[in-house]
Formats: C-alpha cells, sequence, structure tokens
C-alpha cells in the first residue's frame, strides 16, 4: 500500500531549531517534496529531493535517505510566521501523481 | 503574473444539487488536478488530467466529474451522489515534462459546505 506518516503536532520556540520527519512506503519513487501550508490557504512550496541527502535553502533543509524511506525537514531560525502545517509529500515514478501525507502542525511560540 | 485562480472562495450546495467549482491557470502547464482536504488528513486526489481532452481518476473520484476542454480550464462538478461534499477543494498544476523536479502549483481554495 502507499503510506506516508508524519507527526500531528509539533511545538517550538522563537529562534529555535526543529526537525519534522517523514517515512513513506509507496509503490514507486520520483521524488519527495515539502510543503508548507498556512491555515486555510493553499500548500507552498518549499524543496525537493530526488537523491539522497541534505538540500538547503536558506533557513530551510530537507534530507532523504530512500533506502530507508525517510526525509526531514529541518527549520533554523525559527520565526512566529513559520506556524503553518508542513506537508510531505512523494511523487510516483509515472511522474503525474503525487500522495500526500497528513502534514505536521507546527506552532511557534515566543 | 502567473498563477491559478480558483473560484468561488465559499460555495454553499443544498441537499440534490450539483455544484461546479472553477479552476483558471496560466503557467502553461499541462498537467491540472483537484484534491479534497479534511481535517487532520492530507490532500487526498480527485481528478487528473495529463493533457487537453484527457482526465483519469484518483483515489476519491465517485461523486465527482471534471472535463479538460482548454488546457487552462479544469472544472470541478460536485454531483448530488457526493454525500458528503464539505471539505475545502484545492486545484493544482504541474509542467512534468519528463522534469520530476516540478511542483505542483495551487490555488487558493475553494470551500464547499452543506445548507
Amino acid at each position: 500500500g502507499q503510506n506516508i506518516d508524519q507527526p500531528t503536532e509539533m511545538t517550538a520556540t522563537e529562534g529555535a531549531i526543529v526537525q519534522i520527519n517523514c517515512t513513506y512506503q509507496t509503490s514507486g519513487f520520483n521524488g519527495l517534496f515539502w510543503y508548507q501550508q498556512h491555515a486555510g490557504e493553499a500548500p507552498t512550496f518549499l524543496s525537493y529531493n530526488v537523491l539522497d541527502g541534505l538540500e538547503e535553502k536558506g533557513r530551510f533543509s530537507s534530507f532523504l535517505s530512500r533506502s530507508k524511506g525517510y526525509s526531514y525537514l529541518l527549520l533554523k531560525e525559527l520565526q512566529m510566521k513559520d506556524s503553518a502545517s508542513y506537508l510531505c509529500a512523494v511523487r510516483d515514478p509515472g511522474g503525474f501523481k503525487t500522495i500526500f501525507g497528513a502534514g505536521t502542525r507546527l506552532f511557534v511560540k515566543a | 503574473d502567473g498563477g491559478i485562480t480558483q473560484s468561488p472562495k465559499y460555495l454553499f450546495r443544498k441537499e440534490g444539487q450539483n455544484v461546479t467549482l472553477s479552476c483558471e491557470q496560466n503557467l502553461n502547464h499541462d498537467a491540472m488536478y483537484w484534491y479534497r482536504q479534511d481535517p487532520g488528513q492530507g490532500l487526498r486526489l480527485i481528478y487528473y488530467s495529463q493533457i487537453v481532452n484527457d482526465f483519469q481518476k484518483g483515489d476519491i473520484a465517485e461523486g465527482y466529474s471534471v472535463s479538460r476542454e482548454k488546457k487552462e480550464s479544469f472544472p470541478l462538478t460536485v454531483t448530488s451522489a457526493q454525500k458528503n461534499p464539505t471539505a475545502f477543494y484545492l486545484c493544482a498544476s504541474s509542467n512534468p515534462s519528463g522534469f520530476s523536479n516540478q511542483p505542483q502549483h495551487f490555488g487558493d481554495g475553494t470551500r464547499l459546505s452543506i445548507l
């Protein structure tokens, strides 16, 4: 079956670092995406990994281990505006369909 | 600016009524998608279209219908057969074109409720 697991909620302090984990079991793999979604708004693209390793983009980094079916999103220097849901998504080998996890709601406190 | 426009932002449906959600994109993307999002759940795929005049059922297509007569437009009809239509509906587009690193671009969503 197809399954993507993420923690439901996390809380972190402004200025700190937080790591959001994602594990997946899918019938195929053609890349893993992380999206940010503020409540009631559209998801916006954060990062993409297709090869093992770390991809860094400003305050956000994403890591992938294909052999372990595991990824994480690392957010540094947390800001209040980072309070949002973070969606992990895996694209299928055909390139057209993407499976989304339920998302992790991150609360950033002062 | 290029983007995806969904309308209306809020929609109310009466029992036994069909309603249509609009999705228009000017990104020149070939692929378009409709997702449903319920509280505490991930995005679930309703229908997708890889190219004009072609579309495929997703994981939860029952009670929904779509058309793709133009590249820019992918309207979703929620029929009376969909017994639990209250949800947040998101339209997205992407341009795979063999480059799998292309993310999906989302519209701002339509929130559908039952009267």
